[in-house]
């Protein structure tokens, strides 16, 4: 599995665009990054997954450069309830049994 | 979107009795099902991952005759700590994978129970 590298804690204004980047050097060609996002006392919730280029759902952006050794979690105009843990995991094709392997994430705080 | 419950939210209970902790998708079939711990400010850390039918596979370092997980049907699957002790008192989160979704890393979470021994 591929090992990723977060920072550990970012703060941010309300209504500003936060970008949380995520390396993984060692990705493999079948792997996938997926972020995910966990508010105190609650499992994690799934955000975004993505191959490669760009992707983008109701929640967030996913940017991801051609070499793929490198993911950006984008979330516009952040707001208080976006102050959670974000973690970047990077793995798995079609494998029922492949578990999530979780780094330390990243802190997000949001300020008002 | 799929929903995992866990059952109970919370529990406490005394040293040296044993808690069961319920984990069901509830509108889709999770053939395996995984098992976490997470400590105040840390990661989770995975515990096992639960097969439906089978024996569950554990982590290193992870006690199977503690932790006792039964895998029953598609949907449910139950962790048992045993003889529970104060350092066991941690949030346990359980994960499913729709077997019929796009990749393994598309899971979805509990919402975790929180146990505290005393």
């Amino acid at each position: 599995l591929a090992k990723t590298t977060q920072p550990i804690s970012m703060d941010s204004y309300e209504g500003q665009e936060v970008n949380i980047t995520c390396s993984h050097n060692n990705i493999a060609t079948n792997d996938y990054i997926t972020w995910y996002q966990q508010f105190p006392s609650q499992g994690p919730r799934f955000i975004i997954q993505g191959y490669k280029t760009k992707v983008t759902n109701e929640v967030a952006s996913l940017f991801i450069p051609a070499d793929r050794k490198s993911s950006t979690l984008s979330l516009p105009r952040v707001s208080l309830s976006d102050t959670a843990v974000y973690y970047c995991l990077v793995g798995g094709a079609r494998s029922g049994n492949t578990p999530l392997v979780f780094g330390k994430g990243t802190r997000l705080s949001v300020i008002a | 979107g799929a929903v995992v419950s866990q059952h109970p939210s919370w529990v406490i209970c005394k040293s040296g009795t044993s808690v069961k902790i319920e984990c069901r998708s509830l509108d889709f079939q999770a053939t395996t099902m995984f098992w976490y711990r997470q400590f105040p400010k840390q990661s989770l850390m995975l515990m096992a991952t639960s097969n439906e039918g089978s024996k569950a596979t554990y982590e290193q370092g992870v006690e199977k005759d503690k932790f006792l997980i039964n895998h029953a049907s598609l949907t449910l699957s139950t962790l048992t700590v045993t003889s529970a002790h104060p350092e066991d008192s941690s949030f346990y989160i359980c994960s499913a994978r729709d077997r019929l979704a796009g990749t393994a890393y598309e899971q979805y979470f509990g919402p975790g129970t929180r146990l505290t021994v005393t």
